[in-house]
């Protein structure tokens, strides 16, 4: 199975920050990535797909990027509603489509 | 609204069964592969099982292949998960999903969108 290695596991960061987290897979996915956000009590919610393609209504803070095995999830202007639990995913090939650990966004 | 919701979760006993259902409303399931995935206390999102949208094919993870049995009625509108043989590593928030695409000239992205919030499924003695 390919592994996700996420980066970091939590982050403290203030509202207006720019924040990045990473996730490396254990082989060369293309850009097979998603970036998902979770809220406590509420379903996951998509971000990315295809590794830096913005899910339709949701704000341009968020960006994704990389290819291969290296992919960066990016907020620019870290909002309130940001603070949430974010994963990526890899969909290359067949299932199993795997997931990093998750890194969870708190308040400083 | 697009809407998943889980239900069938609760506490059982190792070797025990139990059916998860997950009824979809403000769309329909008939034209989507549906998946399945969970997150046991403290871990990452696990994906478990997927089925082809006319419910014919499907997949598994090593994990449950062999004692979990996933199957849908488009009918009704609903996805299930038949668990058997439970153990506590079961022991997890279940969610179901929907599988959506993004098909250009030279390849598809998949992701899942939308999610259920999730029923918990707990294997104790």
């Amino acid at each position: 199975d390919i592994q996700m290695t996420q980066s970091p596991s939590s982050l403290s960061a203030s509202v207006g920050d720019r924040v990045a987290i990473t996730c490396r897979a254990s082989q060369n996915i293309a850009t097979y990535v998603n970036w998902y956000q979770r809220k406590p009590g509420k379903a996951p919610k998509v971000l990315i797909y295809g590794a830096s393609n913005l899910q339709s209504g949701l704000p341009s803070r968020f960006s994704g990027s990389g290819s291969g095995t290296d992919f960066t999830l990016t907020i620019t202007s870290l909002q309130p509603e940001d603070f949430a639990t974010y994963y990526c995913q890899q969909t290359y090939g067949n299932p199993p489509w795997t997931f990093g650990q998750g890194t969870k966004v708190e308040i400083k | 609204e697009v809407q998943l919701v889980e239900s069938g979760g609760g506490f059982f006993q190792p070797g025990g069964s139990l059916r998860l259902s997950c009824a979809a409303s403000g769309f329909s399931l008939s034209g989507s592969w549906m998946h399945w995935v969970r997150q046991a206390p403290g871990e990452g999102l696990v994906w478990i099982s997927r089925i082809h949208s006319d419910g014919n094919t499907a997949t598994y993870a090593d994990s449950v292949r062999g004692r979990f049995t996933i199957s849908r009625d488009n009918a009704k509108n609903t996805l299930y998960l038949q668990m058997d043989s439970l153990r506590a590593e079961d022991s997890a928030v279940y969610y179901c999903t929907r599988q959506r695409f993004d098909c250009s000239t030279t390849n598809c992205f998949y992701w899942f969108d939308p999610w259920g919030q999730g029923t918990l499924v707990s294997v104790s003695s």
